[in-house]
């Protein structure tokens, strides 16, 4: 049964701060990875998919990695502003289903 | 394009009630996903439709909960009697196929009193 777990729970920064999301899987055998952002109250707004084929995906100050082998993958957040304060969720794609993992409450201050 | 619609966004109902929600997902998605979102959790899947044949609902307590995709285009999900543990966001997704980028709704924050 596929667990993923996302470390730090919460996680507190100055802003302009470079930050790291880390999650983690325990069945490598996936199709892709997707991370996700949850405002208060909001659905989810996709941010990065990877496949599995693939090692890491960048959209703006956004930077996915995957690292299929080791069952890991970090999320980084350049230059971080007030406006990045959410839940960031990943979750993985057996191909049929996303498993999530619970999510790192991100807050910026400013 | 228009995203995936679902209504109510909020639903405040008494334990033993029954309660349903709805679902319009993006036009030409062939899979569509309900998910339970408890709070400080992260979503689990319900049940996942593709057209409107049911893929997986191994995780839906089939007891209480129901779902239909009549026409494999919008669908309902329905819970009849409703315990206080269902309080929760339910989260209606869709992809255009099985594997494929998904994309959520608003969510209907459900609370049973």
């Amino acid at each position: 049964k596929q667990e993923v777990t996302q470390i730090p729970a919460a996680l507190s920064v100055p802003e302009g701060e470079n930050l790291v999301l880390n999650c983690s899987f325990t069945d490598s055998a996936i199709y892709n990875l997707q991370w996700f952002r949850q405002d208060p109250g909001k659905g989810l707004t996709s941010l990065l998919l990877i496949q599995s084929s693939q090692r890491e995906q960048t959209s703006g100050r956004l930077n996915a990695s995957l690292d299929k082998s080791s069952g890991r993958s970090t999320l980084y957040i350049a230059a971080s502003q007030p406006g990045d304060s959410a839940t960031y969720l990943c979750a993985v794609d057996h191909g049929n289903k996303l498993v999530f993992g619970a999510g790192t409450i991100l807050r910026v201050k400013s | 394009e228009a995203g995936v619609a679902q209504s109510p966004r909020y639903k405040i109902i008494e334990k033993r009630q029954s309660v349903a929600f709805w679902c319009n997902p993006i036009s030409g998605h062939a899979t569509l996903y309900w998910y339970q979102q408890i709070l400080g959790q992260g979503p689990k899947l319900l049940i996942q439709f593709q057209n409107n044949g049911v893929v997986d609902d191994s995780q839906l307590p089939k007891d209480r909960f129901s779902a239909e995709r009549l026409k494999g285009v919008d669908s309902t999900l329905k819970i009849q009697p409703a315990k206080l543990e269902d309080s929760a966001v339910y989260l209606c997704a869709s992809s255009l196929l099985q594997g494929d980028e998904a994309f959520f709704g608003q969510g209907t924050r459900l609370t049973v009193v």
